[in-house]
């Protein structure tokens, strides 16, 4: 199976900042990623899919990079209603696999 | 527009059988696969397998090979998950998901417990 390797687990950030979580395939998987928002007792929200593209209806300040191995979700100004559980998906291989999760709270 | 709507909370005793049913409307029921993932509390995401409601073919995750049926029924537009011999470390919200998982139903609580 394709391990995910999602970091940080969590982080403690400000309204305004810049913030970045990374994910980490253990095999290429060309561009066969997404990026999910989870808030608490609510279904993951798909925001990035193939990697950078943007899911309708996502504000812009959210974006994805990367390809084969390495990826990274942006949020470039980050806002009180962002504070939630991310995570990415693999969607190359079966078993699918998603990253363990980053945690974005309030600082 | 796309919905997903799944089917009640369950108790289950362990050793029993859960079915999940995933009512879809707003687009071709048989032209995006339908995946099932599911999320133990407080734990992260799990994929279990999908179902292509086109030929009913479906591709299970190996940990739930033999405990696992997807199924569909193409006229009411619905799918459905069924797991059998209930542990309660199956306690968990299923959630199905269409296509690559652009679109998700509220997800269904099941708890397995004596």
């Amino acid at each position: 199976d394709i391990q995910m390797t999602q970091s940080p687990s969590s982080l403690s950030a400000s309204v305004g900042d810049r913030v970045t979580i990374t994910c980490r395939a253990s095999q290429v998987i060309r561009n066969d990623l997404g990026w999910f928002q989870q808030k608490p007792g609510k279904a993951p929200k798909r925001l990035i899919y193939t990697a950078s593209s943007l899911q309708s209806g996502v504000p812009s300040r959210f974006s994805g990079s990367g390809s084969g191995t390495e990826f990274t979700l942006t949020i470039s100004s980050l806002q009180p209603e962002d504070f939630a559980t991310y995570y990415c998906l693999q969607h190359n291989t079966y078993p699918w696999t998603f990253g363990q999760g980053t945690k974005v709270e309030i600082k | 527009q796309v919905q997903l709507v799944q089917s009640g909370a369950e108790v289950k005793k362990p050793g029993a059988s859960v079915k999940v049913s995933c009512k879809a409307s707003g687009y071709t029921f048989t032209g995006y696969q339908l995946h099932w993932v599911r999320q133990a509390p407080g734990q992260g995401l799990e994929w279990m397998g999908w179902i292509n409601p086109n030929s009913g073919g479906a591709n299970y995750a190996e940990k739930f090979q033999g405990r696992v049926t997807m199924t569909r029924d193409t006229p009411i537009t619905t799918a459905y998950m069924e797991l059998s011999s209930l542990r309660s470390d199956d306690t968990a919200v299923y959630y199905c998901a269409r296509g690559n998982l652009a679109d998700w139903g509220q997800g269904t609580l099941v708890t397995v417990s004596s």
